[in-house]
């Protein structure tokens, strides 16, 4: 069965800091990942994707993700936090299997103070 | 279409009544997703239809939900008999193909008094 695992609900950081949401799949199969990000009142636009080409992945406005089989994570990360990054993220996993083959994590917010 | 076209985007409906809510997904987008977002939540996931057919309706929560897809492009959620605990945003989104990223809309907000 397939299942994704977002381990932090909540994640706060300081203008200028390092992000680190964290991501862990479960998959029998060789999975596609994707990062989602959803602004208030706003719909959900794609971050990043793996797809089993290169295992660290760059996204747009600065996020980057690294696959790691090992560990069956795909934690997003970002150098230094801008306060328009405030939002809620989603992981997500496409394998076989039911839901159209994909599977959303329960969404870290993450939140900026200045 | 540019993108994923949601309609209403608000909606406000006494309890008891019907709502039906539309999706038109980007041209070509085979499979088409609905998920129900409720306020602090997660993504809810309702029905998938790859075409005109839904491999999979287990999300629905009850049989006052329903949904179609016609001409394989736009699909229609409908809710009969509406409940408070209805209230939520409804997101469509569409993929091509089985693989590859979902595009979404910016969602149907229902709100039922």
């Amino acid at each position: 069965a397939q299942s994704v695992t977002q381990l932090d609900s909540h994640v706060s950081v300081s203008e200028g800091t390092p992000v680190l949401l964290r991501c862990n799949y479960s998959s029998s199969y060789s999975p596609s990942l994707f990062w989602y990000v959803q602004h208030p009142n706003k719909g959900l636009q794609l971050l990043l994707k793996y797809t089993s080409a290169a295992t660290l992945v760059k996204g747009i406005n600065g996020f980057e993700a690294e696959f790691k089989k090992s560990e069956t994570s795909f934690h997003l990360t970002k150098p230094s936090a801008h306060m328009s990054d405030a939002a809620e993220y989603f992981c997500v996993v496409s394998a076989r299997g039911s839901q159209g083959n994909l599977i959303f994590g329960k969404g870290t917010k993450l939140s900026v103070k200045p | 279409g540019a993108g994923v076209s949601q309609s209403p985007s608000n909606k406000v409906t006494e309890k008891g009544k019907d709502v039906e809510l539309r999706c038109d997904p980007i041209s070509g987008h085979t499979a088409l997703y609905w998920y129900r977002q409720s306020l602090g939540q997660g993504l809810e996931f309702l029905i998938y239809f790859q075409g005109n057919s839904a491999p999979d309706k287990s999300g629905l929560p009850s049989d006052r939900f329903s949904a179609e897809r016609t001409g394989g492009s736009v699909s229609t959620l409908t809710i009969q008999r509406t409940q408070q605990e209805d209230s939520a945003v409804y997101l469509c989104a569409t993929r091509e193909g089985n693989t590859g990223e979902l595009f979404f809309g910016e969602g149907s907000r229902l709100t039922v008094l």
